[in-house]
């Protein structure tokens, strides 16, 4: 079945430490997004890439980091410059831009 | 695990009835909207769509209307089943914002036997 596979399903950061959230799609879609979700509020996005080789910016990207080496995969790394790191981290792709997005599953993300 | 429906208004909703969700955006510009459902500890699933061109439009079980005027979208489901229980949320962009959608908190829906 196509979809798209986020892991780890929670993941615990130290201090000073960087973690990297997978996000891997086999749906063949050329744009993918990584959104952070915090309690009682919308989706908010960190980068997306519309083509292999290229992302942009989201809303809220200081403290993140993404690369998009293949079609399939989006990694993102939570540096540890971003100081509240703790949330419901979810990855989406979409065949054209304007259109329905398809979302993983999500990485919780806690602070040890 | 932590609820993304934390401090969520909520819907109540008898099983067998029909639910209305709201949604208001801010975006006059705004031409394309989409509803998601959200299970608990899981991400969001598609559910319907629209494109402003449009002020209704119907899936199984479920219509969306949108009223551009208002800058308002509902989304209607019919006969309510338990496993609607979730929190449905509205997103809404406009074509020169290559894909950058905004997304409201949402509504948590509880269908009561």
């Amino acid at each position: 079945d196509g979809g798209i596979t986020q892991s780890p399903k929670y993941l615990f950061r130290k201090e000073g430490q960087n973690v990297t959230l997978s996000c891997e799609q086999n749906l063949n879609h050329d744009a993918m997004y990584w959104y952070r979700q915090d309690p009682g509020q919308g989706l908010r996005l960190i980068y997306y890439s519309q083509i292999v080789n290229d992302f942009q910016k989201g809303d809220i990207a200081e403290g993140y980091s993404v690369s998009r080496e293949k079609k399939e995969s989006f990694p993102l790394t939570v540096t540890s410059a971003q100081k509240n790191p703790t949330a419901f981290y979810l990855c989406a792709s979409s065949i054209v831009v304007l259109g329905p997005q398809h979302f993983g599953d999500g990485t919780r993300l806690s602070i040890l | 695990g932590e609820s993304v429906g934390l401090h969520l208004p909520t819907l109540s909703v008898q099983e067998g009835d029909n639910s209305i969700i709201n949604c208001a955006y801010s975006n006059s510009a705004s031409d394309y909207f989409i509803w998601y459902k959200q299970e608990s500890g899981k991400g969001p699933q598609f559910i319907i769509d629209i494109r402003s061109n449009m002020d209704k439009r119907q899936g199984q079980r479920v219509t969306v209307l949108l009223n551009k005027t208002v800058k308002h979208l509902s989304l209607q489901i019919a006969a309510t089943q338990p496993g609607d229980s979730a929190v449905y949320f509205c997103a809404e962009t406009e074509t020169d914002s290559w894909g950058k959608f905004q997304f409201g908190a949402g509504t948590q829906v509880v269908v009561t036997p």
